[in-house]
């Protein structure tokens, strides 16, 4: 079975705080993705990677970077945290393009981030 | 970008059925998605529809695709309390990504 691991489940920072959510996959995709899910919002994607060192921005990438320096590992990173960048934040991977014999994305439990 | 919606709660008794629904405004996607996330929990791809189906049964699970409408429905049979969740459909964004709805939270009363 995939297994997409977050390091964190539950995390409080400071406003202005620099976050670091971790993820870590062990099937050897080649994609990883970090979405964020908020309530009545469903999940919208802030960025994704298809290869080591290589990202594309998702819909909602402002106030986030990334990092994969690693293929089994991508990292979001909140630069200077606020209060509208409370949610909870999941890490996902998938191999190859999506809906190619029915490719499609695990994800992490999730993390869930209050900033106060 | 694509717009998926879906309504966002559903109540249904123990032993009924509950219909799920998702429309969507871009049709290149090969393939659309079901994925069914519990409290606390990542989601879990729960089934999928190639695009050049018109239905998908497995098991409980019946997925309806009406392409002209582009409407996508997720139907469970006999629905149980462990079947309480919220309900996201998925469709392709771009080649990598999936974009998903709102989600609908399906909530079953004994």
């Amino acid at each position: 079975d995939v297994k997409v691991t977050q390091s964190s489940r539950y995390l409080v920072k400071r406003t202005g705080e620099k976050v670091f959510l971790e993820c870590v996959q062990d099937m050897d995709h080649e994609n990883m993705f970090w979405y964020r899910q908020d309530p009545g919002l469903g999940l919208r994607l802030i960025y994704f990677s298809y290869d080591v060192k290589m990202k594309e921005k998702g819909d909602i990438p402002e106030g986030y970077s990334v990092s994969r320096e690693k293929k089994e590992r991508f990292s979001l990173i909140l630069e200077s945290a606020s209060t509208n960048q409370t949610s909870m934040y999941l890490c996902a991977s998938s191999l190859g393009l999506v809906g190619t014999k029915g490719n499609t994305i695990y994800f992490g439990e999730g993390s869930w981030l209050t900033v106060v | 970008g694509e717009d998926v919606e879906q309504s966002l709660f559903l109540s249904v008794r123990e032993g009924d059925s509950s219909v799920i629904n998702c429309t969507y405004t871009d049709s290149s996607s090969t393939y659309l998605y079901w994925y069914k996330q519990e409290p606390g929990a990542g989601l879990q791809l729960l089934t999928y529809i190639f695009s050049n189906m018109d239905m998908k049964q497995d098991q409980r699970l019946t997925v309806l695709l009406n392409k002209k409408d582009k409407h996508l429905s997720l139907r469970i049979a006999d629905t149980q309390t462990g079947d309480s969740a919220i309900y996201f459909c998925a469709l392709k964004r771009g080649r990598r990504a999936l974009t998903f709805g709102s989600g609908t939270r399906l909530q079953v009363q004994p």
